[in-house]
């Protein structure tokens, strides 16, 4: 176990809809990371929150968007969703804002958009 | 800028085996060197890591050394049990950009008793 939780474990949803997926990092850990995984892109940076702010952005479509919350849980909103959507997606948290720092991911949220 | 190629799978060997899976990386500045380990249904652990050119990670019988010089990361156990069956990503943090990660393909290795 990470110590990073990560909800809800599946979602499934119709094309056009929008969703929230919600991410507590590992107590004490003040960095957030992103990560979308699928088959034909693999493993994908999508965006990382440190302390609250928004620290850097990967490959992340318009249609989504992230937050981090005071009690430094996050949550990635996605919109006008594509089947192309259907992914797992992964957050991760490390303890800084630090290429040293190892990053511990969640169980990921299975998302699927029939 | 910054990449991982990593070598394709899947990977099938006996039990007590020996294990290379190999990984090339390409970054902008120094960065730091990791394995990642996924096991079905989970989300990725870190297997081991290296954070500068020399440095040997190591954890559960699994060994990598950073190698600048051929900005390789290479895989290794010397024998190899079937509860090592997963896929394994090898992935660089750069310095010199966002402290994100960046992923290889994954490699998939089985391992049959």
């Amino acid at each position: 176990d990470s110590g990073v939780t990560q909800t809800p474990k599946h979602l499934i949803t119709a094309t056009g809809q929008r969703v929230t997926l919600r991410c507590s990092p590992r107590s004490g850990d003040l960095s957030v990371y992103w990560y979308q995984q699928s088959l034909d892109q693999g493993l994908q940076f999508l965006i990382q929150y440190y302390n609250g702010e928004e620290r850097a952005k990967g490959n992340i479509l318009e249609r989504f968007s992230a937050q981090q919350f005071p009690d430094l849980h996050s949550e990635l909103n996605l919109s006008s969703l594509e089947l192309g959507d259907s992914a797992l997606y992964f957050c991760a948290s490390s303890v800084q804002d630090s290429h040293y720092n190892e990053q511990f991911f969640g169980p990921g949220t299975r998302l699927t958009v029939l | 800028g910054d990449s991982v190629t990593q070598m394709e799978g899947p990977v099938t060997l006996s039990e007590e085996a020996f294990l290379t899976i190999n990984c090339t990386y390409t970054a902008t500045g120094y960065p730091s060197l990791f394995w990642y380990v996924q096991y079905p249904g989970e989300g990725l652990q870190l297997l081991l890591k290296a954070t500068k050119a020399d440095d040997k990670g190591s954890n559960k019988g699994f060994e990598a050394t950073y190698r600048k010089e051929t900005t390789s990361f290479h895989l290794e156990k010397g024998s190899v049990q079937v509860s090592d069956s997963a896929v394994y990503f090898c992935a660089l943090s750069d310095q010199a950009g966002a402290n994100n990660l960046f992923f290889g393909t994954g490699t998939r290795l089985t391992v049959i008793p």
